[in-house]
């Protein structure tokens, strides 16, 4: 069975719509993070949160929100998708030491 | 800021050639280093990392990298490749307790049979 799982897997939506993409870890790691990965461009990182009650702006979180519901749950919002928003996002979860992260399948997102 | 450089955007190589990948850094403090894989279609693995101790690190499918500090550099290697090491590979480096990865920009690797 896969530790980080992200859903949905591919999602298809219009330019102001909500979205929210959902990441499940039964690594039991306290540190969870999204990026969105663009071509040529790497990772880049949007959010993170250490523990339940921790979140953190990574460098392009403008127009994301996130929730950590649980220690085994992180999830990314797009309050009012736009197309540049169109990448794909991967969840990944590290423990505190010794900084490993490890990722999720990823969703890949087109905003139209 | 910190930044991840990775020069070579697209490398096509036949198999059984050797390889070298680039990766070099902008930070002078003491750096955590990592290669990621990403193979087509999947999430990203983790090949390899450097915390401390010997520069010359080997991870998983034959490959290794070596940190040399006087040139920021960690660069990834394999003495020879085969078609299923096509992917795209990510250098990422980290700072001390607490600091986030930063990704470069990726080297897609594309091996011909």
């Amino acid at each position: 069975d896969a530790d980080v799982t992200q859903t949905p897997r591919n999602r298809i939506t219009k330019t102001g719509k909500r979205i929210m993409l959902e990441c499940s870890q039964t690594k039991g790691h306290d540190r969870m993070y999204w990026y969105r990965q663009d071509p040529g461009l790497g990772l880049q990182l949007i959010y993170y949160s250490f523990d339940v009650k921790d979140i953190n702006k990574g460098e392009i979180s403008d127009g994301y929100s996130v929730s950590r519901q649980a220690q085994a749950k992180f999830s990314l919002s797009l309050e009012s998708a736009i197309p540049n928003q169109t990448a794909l996002y991967f969840c990944a979860t590290s423990d505190s030491n010794p900084h490993e992260q490890f990722f999720g399948p990823g969703t890949r997102l087109t905003v139209l | 800021a910190q930044s991840v450089s990775q020069h070579n955007h697209h490398v096509i190589l036949s198999e059984a050639a050797s390889l070298e990948l680039g990766c070099n850094y902008s930070y002078g403090g003491t750096v955590n280093l990592f290669w990621y894989v990403q193979y087509p279609g999947q999430h990203l693995q983790l090949l390899l990392k450097y915390f401390s101790g010997d520069p010359l690190v080997k991870g998983i499918k034959g490959f290794e990298a070596e940190f040399i500090k006087s040139k920021f550099s960690f660069n990834l290697r394999k003495p020879s490749v085969q078609w299923s090491d096509t992917a795209e590979y990510f250098c990422a480096v980290s700072r001390n307790a607490g600091n986030m990865l930063t990704f470069g920009g990726g080297t897609r690797l594309m091996v011909k049979p």
